[in-house]
């Protein structure tokens, strides 16, 4: 069955850019959209931006002035860059995929384990 | 953006105790609502779509309604092993969002 697997720095200076991938596995990249959640510490559940098909894009207007989401087809990942971090940005990230059924764009249902990411210096 | 506001915070209850979980949309969200169960330093899973649809594999004890602005998340017989935090989330529009969380404890 399909699988996701973040990678990537665990830590990260503050002012410096947070660079993840997700490699997707047991199945295509191509047909879905492909988020990027985060979970700071002891809180609740961010969604941070979406992709499909790399010309379909879209971000959580709260972060949309940092953030840049991406997608290789050829390898079947999917990345996340994350600009000018704080302290703030200290969480789990995890990359999650929201399947379609028909015309419905449908709920999260296939979730990487998350990946912890510190900012500090 | 659609704020997604749960209640109770921390619900504790008895094993076999029938527990409601309530989620409230700031707007309509029509059915567009999924609900999911997180335990400790685990990635959330999917329990219930579309308000009311029982994700295939979750046990038939965990049930879900509503419609437009008001849903809720019902365990009908609570289980040691149900011991988690519960997220809604709409997906009724961008930015997508959740609620706060319920975290479930057993009495």
């Amino acid at each position: 069955q399909v699988q996701l697997q973040e990678s990537g720095p665990g830590l990260v200076k503050p002012s410096e850019t947070l660079s993840l991938t997700c490699t997707v596995s047991g199945g295509s990249i191509s047909g879905y959209f492909w988020s990027w959640i985060r979970q700071p510490p002891g809180k609740g559940l961010e969604w941070i931006a979406y992709i499909y098909n790399s010309d379909n894009i879209n971000y959580n207007p709260s972060l949309k002035s940092r953030v840049t989401i991406s997608v290789d087809t050829s390898k079947n990942q999917f990345s996340l860059k994350l600009s000018s971090v704080t302290a703030a940005d200290t969480a789990v990230y995890y990359c999650a995929r929201r399947r379609v059924v028909g015309v419905t764009v449908d709920a999260f249902d296939i979730w990487g384990q998350g990946t912890m990411v510190t900012v500090s210096s | 953006d659609i704020q997604m506001t749960q209640s109770p915070s921390t619900l504790s209850a008895s094993v076999g105790d029938r527990v409601t979980i309530t989620c409230r949309a700031s707007q309509s969200i029509n059915n567009w609502l999924a609900w999911y169960q997180q335990k400790p330093g685990r990635a959330p899973k999917l329990l219930i779509y579309k308000a009311s649809n029982l994700e295939t594999g979750v046990p038939s004890r965990f049930s879900g309604s509503g419609s437009g602005t008001e849903f809720t998340l019902t365990i009908s017989s609570l289980q040691p092993e149900d011991v988690a935090s519960y997220y809604c989330q709409n997906y009724n529009s961008v930015p997508l969002t959740f609620g706060g969380g319920t975290k479930v404890e057993i009495k």
